[in-house]
């Protein structure tokens, strides 16, 4: 069984489109993420979600827009994307309330806007 | 500037070598770290340091935290080929946070 998964796996789109990029955890997490790993395999967080609610909402554009519809999901919506927006997108999720608190990573989707 | 830093950027070694990579920051590291991240996967958690000091192995992967919770180093001994990948440190640096900072990586490529 996946733990965290993601759809879809590659995502190729032109320039100005609105796509969108869905997570689900079957761990039973209450806290989910969505990271961005560049050209530079630099990767950097952009939001996090604990319980539905945004916890982290670092300085990303407001082309993209973060839902939370349960515990178990978080999608991720860009709107008008632009070439910058080209990477790889991966959603984690984590307890927060354990002692280690690792944050288990999906697969990761490769976004290329043409 | 970078919050953690990764040395080396990448490295080849010869299989059965030992290798070190470091992370380091200027802020205090309240948690660290470390995954692996093989191409076109997502990042597996390797181990977790808090304490000043401590020092956790897996398998033939050891990992420090220094005593000031500033460098932490990964260790690998006798490298094979399934150790290769992209090691990536991440670190909570505002203590209690969810919000991880990550170090750009190192790829490792160990040759048979």
């Amino acid at each position: 069984d996946t733990a965290v998964s993601q759809t879809p796996k590659y995502l190729v789109t032109q320039m100005g489109n609105d796509k969108s990029i869905k997570c689900e955890q079957n761990l039973g997490h209450d806290t989910m993420y969505w990271y961005k790993q560049d050209s530079k395999k630099f990767l950097k967080i952009m939001f996090s979600y604990n319980n539905k609610e945004l916890i982290i909402n670092e300085t990303v554009p407001n082309r993209f827009s973060p839902k939370s519809p349960d515990k178990a999901h978080l999608n991720l919506h860009i709107n008008s994307l632009e070439l910058g927006d080209s990477a790889v997108y991966f959603c984690a999720s984590s307890q927060v309330r354990t002692v280690v608190r690792e944050q288990f990573f999906g697969p990761g989707t490769r976004l290329t806007v043409l | 500037s970078q919050e953690l830093e990764q040395s080396p950027q990448s490295l080849i070694v010869q299989e059965g070598k030992n290798l070190t990579i470091n992370c380091t920051s200027s802020k205090t590291l309240y948690g660290l770290y470390w995954y692996k991240q093989k191409y076109g996967e997502g990042l597996i958690f390797l181990m977790m340091l808090q304490k000043g000091g401590e020092e956790k192995s897996h398998e033939k992967i050891t990992a420090k935290l220094d005593e000031k919770k500033q460098q932490s180093s990964l260790h690998i001994t006798a490298s094979q080929p399934s150790h290769a990948g992209i090691y990536l440190c991440g670190a909570d640096l505002q203590g209690g946070s969810e919000k991880l900072v990550f170090g750009k990586g190192t790829k490792l490529t160990v040759n048979p």
